[in-house]
């Protein structure tokens, strides 16, 4: 069964400091595609960066950035320069297809000005 | 409006009523989700429509019950829920180019839903 791994519950950064959430999983699919999303306390989830498990080189959106080791089956977000406005939930989810998603349950960061 | 909408936003219900979410998506897109969100919990996937057939239901028990009208709307009815069904559900949407189900999905922002 796939299941997803976000061991930090919490985390908290200084504004304009660097962040890493970390995340693993587990499957036995060659083919799959990982997500970071993010949901402020407003509630909306909104999607951040997405890899696919094929691609070799780790996908960078503006302030966020991923480190994909596949064989150690990691997935991390590092947040460069944060602000106060990355301050949410962080969910890590992975997907292999037909549906099959599934969700990490969340790293809650505080950003401290 | 943009985006994926849903309504409402907030709902309490005793465990007898009988209520109904609605969930529209403004994106084009051809598959729509409905997942169940309670805290410290991972997300879980309830149905899934794509082309509005569903594809998917995990599962979840007969008091939900989806509908799909069309590419752009999704419902989920609810009757005789119990307190345990209490909790945040989302809906999604994305679009299936390659019929797999792989695209990035786009979330709504939810209605909190309190069994009473």
């Amino acid at each position: 069964a796939q299941t997803v791994t976000q061991s930090q519950p919490e985390m908290s950064v200084q504004e304009a400091e660097t962040v890493t959430l970390s995340c693993t999983y587990d499957t036995s699919e060659s083919d799959y595609y990982l997500f970071w999303y993010k949901q402020p306390p407003s509630r909306q989830m909104i999607l951040v960066i997405r890899q696919e498990a094929y691609k070799q080189q780790n996908a960078t959106e503006n302030r966020f950035s991923v480190n994909f080791q596949k064989a150690a089956k990691s997935f991390s977000l590092k947040i460069s320069d944060s602000q106060l406005g990355d301050a949410a939930m962080y969910f890590c989810a992975y997907m292999a297809g037909a549906n099959n998603l599934f969700f990490g349950t969340g790293t809650r960061l505080t950003v401290i000005p | 409006e943009t985006g994926v909408t849903q309504t409402p936003r907030h709902l309490v219900m005793g465990m007898t009523n009988k209520k109904s979410l609605k969930c529209e998506q403004h994106l084009g897109h051809n598959a729509m989700y409905w997942y169940k969100q309670s805290a410290k919990k991972p997300l879980e996937l309830m149905f899934v429509y794509s082309l509005e057939e569903r594809v998917e239901n995990n599962s979840v028990p007969s008091r939900f019950s989806p509908e799909c009208p069309n590419s752009s709307h999704l419902f989920l009815h609810l009757h005789t829920l119990q307190p345990e069904d209490s909790a945040l559900y989302l809906c999604a949407s994305s679009q299936d180019r390659l019929f797999r189900l792989t695209d990035t999905q786009y979330f709504g922002p939810g209605t909190r839903l309190t069994v009473l």
